[in-house]
């Protein structure tokens, strides 16, 4: 089993949907999670980062996390054109050394 | 007011000859990281720093090395570039370890 694992997608979403990204992760004693866009060609930039079990909104972002199922998720909604973008889960591993990223999950968001 | 700070953003080298990328911050964290990022994968952590204690991944090959000579600055050498070493190297601070991590821009690793 992967660390972190993502759906590589590529996922669709209408504009104006909302989408979901969906991401599991191997180490039950990870405390932190964290959501990174990155455009091609670009370097990941932070959306949300989460710490406690349940959910976190910041804007049009949600981010949920399930400890007792090793689940992290983000909800973006009123989804935009600008919102297409590869979306990477990542969490600490190994007693927090290091930090994993998933493979990443390819959105599209369509007019 | 660029935090992170990677140079040059695209680098071009010939077939084994030696590379340095280099990475510097004005954030005084204490970790540094150095990812290594080929199209459409999740970027592969090759070694991280926690102040001047220094991580190798294990699957990191021996031709990467890297430096820490101060809190701000952190390099990367590849010995002997090869083609499948092409990549985006990115790196990234942390204030602690697990905490979130910033980015520079990355820096584009083209092998001739």
């Amino acid at each position: 089993q992967k660390e972190v694992e993502q759906n590589s997608g590529p996922l669709s979403v209408p504009e104006g949907a909302i989408a979901s990204l969906n991401c599991t992760y191997s180490d039950r004693v990870s405390q932190s999670f964290f959501w990174y866009r990155q455009y091609s060609g670009k370097s990941p930039e932070l959306i949300m980062s989460i710490y406690s079990n349940g959910d976190k909104e910041d804007g049009r972002f949600t981010a949920q996390l399930n400890k007792a199922s090793q689940y992290v998720s983000l909800l973006i909604r009123d989804s935009q054109p600008s919102d297409s973008a590869t979306y990477l889960c990542a969490a600490p591993y190994s007693s927090a050394s290091k930090i994993i990223f998933g493979s990443g999950t390819r959105l599209s968001i369509r007019p | 007011d660029a935090m992170v700070i990677q140079n040059p953003r695209y680098q071009v080298t010939q077939f084994g000859k030696p590379v340095t990328l280099s990475c510097s911050q004005t954030l005084n964290h204490n970790v540094m990281y150095w990812y290594q990022q080929k199209s459409s994968q999740a970027p592969k952590l090759l070694f991280h720093y926690y102040d001047k204690d220094f991580n190798n991944e294990a699957d990191t090959p021996d031709n990467f090395q890297s430096r820490r000579p101060n809190t701000s600055f952190c390099f990367l050498d590849i010995r002997s570039p090869g083609l499948g070493d092409a990549a985006m190297y990115l790196c990234a601070t942390g204030g602690g370890l697990g905490e979130k991590l910033f980015f520079g821009s990355g820096t584009q690793l083209s092998v001739l």
